[in-house]
């Protein structure tokens, strides 16, 4: 899988969008971009998930470069349950692999 | 529709002991796959299943066994329990790997 590189941590206010990017230069053509939160202590929820073209859902949008080698997660009205781990995963099919994620902090 | 449940939520071994993780599924994922989380890091990925009768390591194998003999039931087993496998360990499953995961609560274990 394509290793992935995402900032450790960064902070957000309440009810303005949260822009969380991923570099994942070495993709290789038939790997997902899989965005995945962690809340404290609790098992990883899937956010999002896509392939080449922008995708949007109940919880936030993904924005795929043309190049596919970096994206951004969109969370488009942060609140302070939004706060969590933030994993960006680059993958084929099988084997989920997280990283060290983005420690998002939603602030009021 | 229950998703993915794990037992136990707690438990406290001593070393040496074996004892088996569960998990279930009532989705018919094909995918599971084990965990674990020690504290202040990520997720390592222990075991990974394909599909019932099929198993495979992932990055942190050792001192754990996995059997897939149902599509619902993937248990995790320790052979003899040592203080490095205190851990959190999450059981997770996908209906075909492509889509998204859906993660147990988790099984919280202290080795003595």
């Amino acid at each position: 899988d394509a290793k992935t590189t995402q900032p450790p941590s960064m902070d957000c206010a309440e009810g303005r969008a949260a822009n969380l990017p991923c570099n994942h230069s070495t993709i290789s053509g038939n790997e997902y971009v899989y965005w995945y939160r962690q809340i404290h202590s609790q098992g990883p929820q899937y956010i999002i998930h896509g392939l080449k073209n922008n995708e949007t859902n109940e919880m936030a949008s993904l924005i795929i470069t043309e190049d596919r080698k970096s994206s951004t997660l969109i969370l488009p009205h942060a609140t302070l349950r939004d706060t969590a781990v933030y994993y960006c995963i680059v993958r084929a099919q099988s084997k989920l692999s997280f990283g060290a994620g983005t420690t998002v902090t939603v602030r009021a | 529709n229950a998703g993915v449940t794990q037992t136990p939520k707690f438990q406290v071994l001593k070393t040496g002991q074996s004892m088996t993780l569960q998990c279930a599924q009532d989705m018919n994922h094909e995918y599971m796959s084990w965990y674990r989380q020690d504290p202040g890091m990520g997720l390592r990925l222990i075991h990974y299943s394909v599909g019932a009768g099929i198993t495979d390591q992932g990055e942190v194998p050792n001192g754990y066994n996995v059997s897939r003999s149902t599509t619902e039931d993937f248990p995790l087993r320790l052979l003899s329990a040592a203080p490095s496998q205190t851990s959190v360990y999450f059981c997770a499953s996908s209906y075909d790997g492509f889509y998204g995961y859906t993660f147990g609560s988790g099984t919280r274990l202290t080795v003595v």
